[in-house]
C-alpha cells in the first residue's frame, strides 16, 4: 500500500514570494490534516479535512494560508505571502474513519526555509 | 500552560536499560493518547496508542494512563541504540480527531 505523498521535499523562497504544497493521502482515506512543525517543537494541526469539507481550521493563519482537499482526494495547501516564521516542515497525514485508532500515517513532510 | 507538556530532554540511557518518558496533559476531557517516534529528519511513526487507564504493552514497549492524574508515560524496555529518536506525546481531545502533539523529548541509547 502506498503511503502519504507529499511534494516537494523542500522549498527555499524570500520573504513575501507565495508556495504551494501537494498532498497526495493513503486511498481510501477519508480524513486528511495539514500540519506545521517548527524546529524543536511537536506538529500543530493547520487545518483537518472531512472528504471535501474543512472540519478544523481553527489554527490555520487565513490572512496568507489557504487549503483545499478537490474531489476529496488531494491537496494543497498555500501560503501567501509568506514571513520568515513560517519556515517549518509541514506535514500532511490521514487517516481512515471507522477505525477506533483513527491512526494518522503521515507523509514525509515538505521542508520550506523562507529567507 | 501548554495543551500537552514533555520534558525535552535529552535523556541519555545505556544500552540495555529502560528508558521512561513521561507526558502531561491539561485537558480533562482527553479521550486518547498515542506515542509517536520521530528520526532527525523524518515523519512521526506511530508506536503504541492508550485510552484506558493502566498498562498496555506490545513488544519492548509499555503505555501507562492516569487519567486522574493527567499523566502518560512510555517505557522502553532493553533500550537500542536504533531506539535514539524524539518521542512525542499526542493527545486527542473530546470529539476531536485531530491530535496536539508535546514538543518531544528527545533519547539517546549510548551503545
Amino acid at each position: 500500500e502506498a503511503g502519504v505523498a507529499q511534494s516537494p521535499r523542500y522549498k527555499i523562497i524570500e520573504k513575501r514570494q507565495s508556495v504551494a504544497f501537494w498532498c497526495n493521502p493513503i486511498s481510501g482515506h477519508a480524513t486528511l490534516y495539514w500540519y506545521q512543525q517548527i524546529l524543536g517543537q511537536g506538529p500543530k494541526l493547520l487545518i483537518q479535512f472531512q472528504n471535501n469539507g474543512v472540519v478544523d481550521d481553527s489554527q490555520l493563519p487565513k490572512d496568507r494560508f489557504s487549503a483545499e482537499r478537490l474531489k476529496g482526494v488531494d491537496s494543497t495547501l498555500k501560503i501567501q505571502p509568506a514571513k520568515l516564521e513560517d519556515s517549518a516542515v509541514y506535514l500532511c497525514a490521514s487517516s481512515l474513519e471507522g477505525l477506533a485508532t483513527h491512526e494518522q500515517y503521515f507523509g514525509p513532510g515538505t521542508r520550506l526555509t523562507v529567507t | 500552560q501548554k495543551e500537552v507538556e514533555q520534558n525535552s530532554g535529552p535523556l541519555s540511557v545505556p544500552e540495555g536499560a529502560i528508558a521512561s518518558l513521561n507526558c502531561t496533559y491539561s485537558d480533562r476531557g482527553s479521550q486518547s493518547f498515542f506515542w509517536y517516534r520521530q528520526y532527525s529528519g523524518k515523519s512521526p511513526e506511530l508506536i503504541m496508542f492508550i485510552y484506558s487507564n493502566g498498562d498496555k504493552e506490545d513488544g519492548r514497549f509499555t503505555a501507562q494512563l492516569n487519567k486522574a492524574s493527567q499523566y502518560v508515560s512510555l517505557l522502553i524496555r532493553d533500550s537500542q541504540p536504533s531506539d535514539s529518536a524524539t518521542y512525542l506525546c499526542a493527545v486527542r481531545g473530546a470529539g476531536r480527531r485531530a491530535l496536539t502533539f508535546g514538543s518531544g523529548t528527545r533519547l539517546q541509547v549510548q551503545p
